[in-house]
């Protein structure tokens, strides 16, 4: 059974543009939960997807937004992009509860400059 | 708030000892603990998940264990290798489907 993928697994942007990422879960997981993890702060909770709804949102400003499609595959935006938003970002899926093993994909490692 | 904490930061062994990881956390109403290994610039490997109701797992040279009341969870890595040079981290989920990490323990074992 394939893993989670995450695509693209590096980006270099300026500040002020936008990005979207993209992440496909294992298949038949319908969870799908974000994390952004930096060497200041640690891993921590972006926001949380089951069915097409987002069931819980960290502590982040609304320029990190995300989405998921029928198919289960998600994707976050993340607009006018800040220095501080360089980081690697980690998708993870899980059973339908949200609640069994998380399995993270490799991440996507977001430069701003 | 919930927030989980663990000691120590760093680690450093020769290769063959027996090594035990603790995790602390503040909140007790969890649904679960779950510890993973990052190695560099990687994402996160699952290794183990102890549910709120089990005291302990074990996998291959792995066993983890977890005091709810107490708030504690101990990763004891058996006969370690110089493969197993990672960071550990832990994590625990509560009710809003989200994990919370501790900053994790940089473990290197010397050869």
């Amino acid at each position: 059974k394939a893993g989670v993928t995450q695509t693209p697994r590096y980006l270099i942007k300026t500040r002020g543009q936008q990005v979207t990422l993209s992440c496909s879960p294992i298949s038949g997981h319908r969870s799908v939960s974000w994390y952004q993890q930096t060497p200041g702060q640690g891993l921590q909770f972006l926001f949380e997807y089951f069915s097409e709804t987002q069931r819980n949102k960290g502590n982040f400003p609304g320029r990190f937004s995300g989405r998921q499609f029928s198919n289960s595959r998600s994707e976050m935006n993340v607009s006018t992009l800040e220095l501080g938003d360089s980081a690697l970002y980690l998708c993870a899926s899980s059973g339908p509860r949200g609640l069994d093993t998380q399995y993270f994909g490799p991440g996507t490692r977001l430069t701003v400059l | 708030k919930q927030e989980v904490t663990q000691i120590p930061a760093a680690l450093s062994v020769p290769e063959g000892e027996n090594l035990v990881l603790n995790c602390s956390f503040t909140d007790s109403a969890i649904y679960n603990l779950q510890w993973f290994r990052q190695d560099p610039g990687k994402g996160l490997t699952s290794l183990l998940l102890i549910q709120s109701s089990q005291r302990e797992q074990t996998s291959g040279r792995l066993n983890a264990s977890l005091d709810k009341s107490s708030g504690r969870s101990t990763l004891y890595i058996a006969a370690s290798q110089p493969g197993d040079s990672a960071t550990y981290l832990c994590a625990v989920m509560a009710s809003a489907r989200q994990l919370t990490f501790g900053s994790g323990t940089q473990l290197t074992v010397l050869p």
